[in-house]
């Protein structure tokens, strides 16, 4: 059972438009929600994180929303670049354990 | 934040043999965790690597197969064992503090022939 569903697998975007990630959970245990990015040959590195008591979070161009009724977060990148191409993980923590969504593609076109 | 140190980086192995994983922080850690990442896939937690006890392994993995040391706070050691191809992957050392964000090393990439 998957536990943190993510969507959609790929995106393509226009450079400076509004790159969206959404992801979805249902453990109401979770207690924090961060987003991972990820480049090729790289490990995982934190972009930007929200506790479940927050309906936002912003820093930079990277926002997350968070709807705690509908389980439901996202990750918003304004004015996308191509240095924004990677892989994008939504996560989840229960008991200090790490759970990943299935990962975003996102390609930012010059 | 915390640095941590995986080696090997990459490695290239015949299978039926076994790799040796280590993960090294600059400061000592509460919890120090193992994951793996298939090819094009995303990250599944291996286990927990305790201080001074068993690890605690989640569903389908188990010690025989992957046997985790953590002798103390900023060391941890993981071990593939009777490799077979299916266990190509990335594996990364995960730690973090109690309520803060968790860190990866940069993991290693391993190949079995």
């Amino acid at each position: 059972q998957q536990q943190v569903k993510q969507s959609p697998q790929s995106l393509i975007v226009q450079k400076g438009g509004i790159s969206i990630i959404n992801c979805a959970y249902e453990n109401t245990a979770f207690d924090y929600f961060p987003w991972y990015q990820q480049f090729p040959g790289k490990g995982p590195a934190l972009l930007i994180a929200i506790r479940p008591d927050v309906s936002e979070k912003k820093e930079g161009r990277f926002t997350i929303s968070f709807n705690k009724s509908a389980k439901q977060f996202s990750l918003h990148i304004m004015d996308s670049q191509p240095g924004d191409s990677a892989t994008y993980f939504c996560a989840a923590r229960r008991d200090d354990k790490i759970i990943f969504g299935k990962g975003t593609r996102l390609h930012i076109l010059p | 934040s915390a640095v941590i140190s995986q080696k090997p980086s990459r490695d290239i192995c015949q299978r039926g043999t076994s790799l040796t994983i280590q993960c090294q922080v600059d400061s000592q850690v509460t919890m120090m965790f193992w994951y793996r990442q298939q090819p094009g896939q995303s990250l599944t937690l291996i286990a927990t690597a305790n201080q001074g006890s068993e690890a605690t392994y989640e569903s389908g993995f188990v010690i025989d197969k992957f046997p985790i040391s953590r002798p103390n706070l900023t060391f941890s050691t993981l071990t593939v064992s009777n490799m077979s191809p299916e266990d190509s992957s990335i594996y990364l050392c995960s730690v973090g503090k109690a309520n803060t964000e968790a860190f990866f090393g940069q993991g290693t990439r391993l190949t079995v022939v």
